[in-house]
């Protein structure tokens, strides 16, 4: 039971560039998540997905596009990367948002330089 | 000022201590999540909690809603305790879930 996985685990980008950072979850879960956390910030939200062919915007999401075609997998773009991109991001996803069922379960993260 | 507020930023305890992270919001809520954070960065979740207290081995959370204050309490402190703990909370009808920025825990052998 792998729980939630993050690939890559690191990046090195040039301005401009475009990548992909994907979320697979293999818990069944309804809700996913990206964060992003940077130094003296808490971890702020981006893109969100309360089911599968949903998402919706965060607080941060300009810049980023995301997607969620399959339940299990929550995908997250960015189409020309800018230095302030530069982050370690976290998908997190839970069950629901009920209290004995809405326990997060997070990704190891993925680190993200853009030169 | 962030709606939700850590202290202290930074503890450093002798191994075996007693200690209290608090947090602090000012919107009402429907959760309150305490969060692990390793050196290796990995975020593990330690407790959800709506009211009342919860425990689990040498960790426990309890919450105010009235004064909107909640504490993570860890008893008799292990240097693998060493980690940054952050609170989070969800306001009503909101996705949104509002991180504190943490408070590093060093445990010291």
């Amino acid at each position: 039971n792998a729980g939630v996985t993050q690939t890559p685990k690191f990046r090195v980008l040039k301005t401009g560039q475009s990548m992909t950072l994907l979320c697979a979850q293999d818990m069944n879960h309804e809700y996913m998540y990206w964060y992003r956390q940077d130094p003296g910030m808490g971890l702020r939200l981006i893109h969100y997905s309360v089911g599968e062919g949903t998402t919706a915007k965060g607080e941060v999401p300009d810049g980023y596009n995301v997607s969620r075609l399959k339940k299990q997998n929550f995908l997250l773009g960015l189409e020309s990367a800018a230095p302030s991109q530069t982050s370690v991001y976290f998908c997190a996803s839970s069950y629901s948002r009920r209290m004995n069922t809405g326990e997060l379960f997070f990704g190891e993260g993925s680190r993200l330089t853009v030169l | 000022k962030n709606e939700v507020e850590q202290s202290p930023q930074n503890l450093t305890a002798q191994e075996g201590e007693f200690i209290t992270i608090n947090c602090s919001y000012s919107v009402g809520i429907s959760a309150l999540h305490w969060l692990q954070q390793h050196p290796g960065g990995g975020i593990v979740s330690l407790f959800m909690l709506s009211s009342g207290k919860k425990k689990h081995g040498r960790l426990i959370a309890t919450i105010n809603i009235q004064e909107k204050h909640s504490s993570l309490h860890i008893t008799a402190s292990h240097p693998r305790d060493s980690a940054v703990y952050i609170c989070a909370v969800r306001s009503f009808g909101n996705e949104k879930l509002t991180f504190g920025t943490g408070t590093r825990l060093t445990i010291i052998p």
